[in-house]
């Protein structure tokens, strides 16, 4: 069974600093992807940036950079200069399979419990 | 805007009652999954489907069903209706199935049960 385990309840960051949202996983599949979401207060689920288990290159996307560290099974995402609109709740995924295995087209994102992220002026 | 639309916004309904959650996909996407949101469950997988048919199974309650019509929209039923049902019901789609394929999440039905 996949798990996604995100150890920071709650930051605080000034604005225009970097912040590191940490996110451990578990997992025996060989093969995986590793997903970011943005959760504002609002409610909608705003897909940041994805890392494959295979690619060669942490991902980017903007401001956001995955620091994927295979080894440590470990899927940091990192936002440069942030702003007060990054303000909300982020959470970690993992694409794992559904309950069939490996029918075609079967798979789950599993969630972290999520962090906090507040920006202060 | 994911392109993902999710209706109603908002559903209050009495225990015991039962609702329907209708979801339409991005244009061109084929799978369509489920996901509740509860303070103390977190988000949760609930059941994905692909082209009309049913692909991957999460926790979902007996008392909760789903279906994936040929014009790929889809609908969850939440039948007997319990106060812990309350939560925000997400709908997310993807072009596919494996590979990586981002899901998109509609903006969510948030479900009180009263």
């Amino acid at each position: 069974a996949q798990k996604i385990t995100q150890t920071q309840p709650g930051m605080f960051v000034q604005e225009k600093e970097a912040v590191t949202l940490d996110c451990t996983y578990d997992t025996s599949d060989p093969s995986y992807g590793l997903f970011w979401y943005k959760q504002p207060s609002s409610g909608e689920m705003i897909f940041l940036i994805y890392q494959g288990s295979y690619d060669q290159q942490n991902a980017t996307e903007g401001r956001y950079s995955l620091n994927f560290q295979k080894a440590r099974k470990s899927a940091n995402l990192v936002i440069s200069a942030s702003q007060l609109g990054d303000s909300a709740m982020y959470f970690c995924a993992m694409r794992g399979r559904g309950s069939r295995g490996s029918i075609q087209g079967a798979q789950k994102l599993v969630f972290g419990q999520g962090t906090r992220l507040t920006i202060n002026p | 805007d994911s392109g993902v639309t999710q209706t109603p916004k908002h559903l209050i309904t009495a225990t015991g009652q039962r609702v329907t959650l209708r979801c339409s996909p991005r244009s061109g996407d084929l799978s369509v999954y489920w996901y509740q949101q509860s303070l103390d469950q977190g988000l949760q997988f609930l059941i994905q489907y692909y082209n009309g048919e049913e692909r991957a199974k999460g926790n979902i309650l007996e008392r909760f069903s789903a279906q994936q019509f040929p014009d790929l929209h889809s609908e969850l039923n939440l039948s007997s209706l319990e106060l812990g049902d309350s939560a925000l019901y997400f709908c997310a789609s993807s072009v596919g199935g494996l590979g990586p394929y981002e899901q998109y999440f509609g903006p969510g039905t948030r479900l009180t049960v009263t």
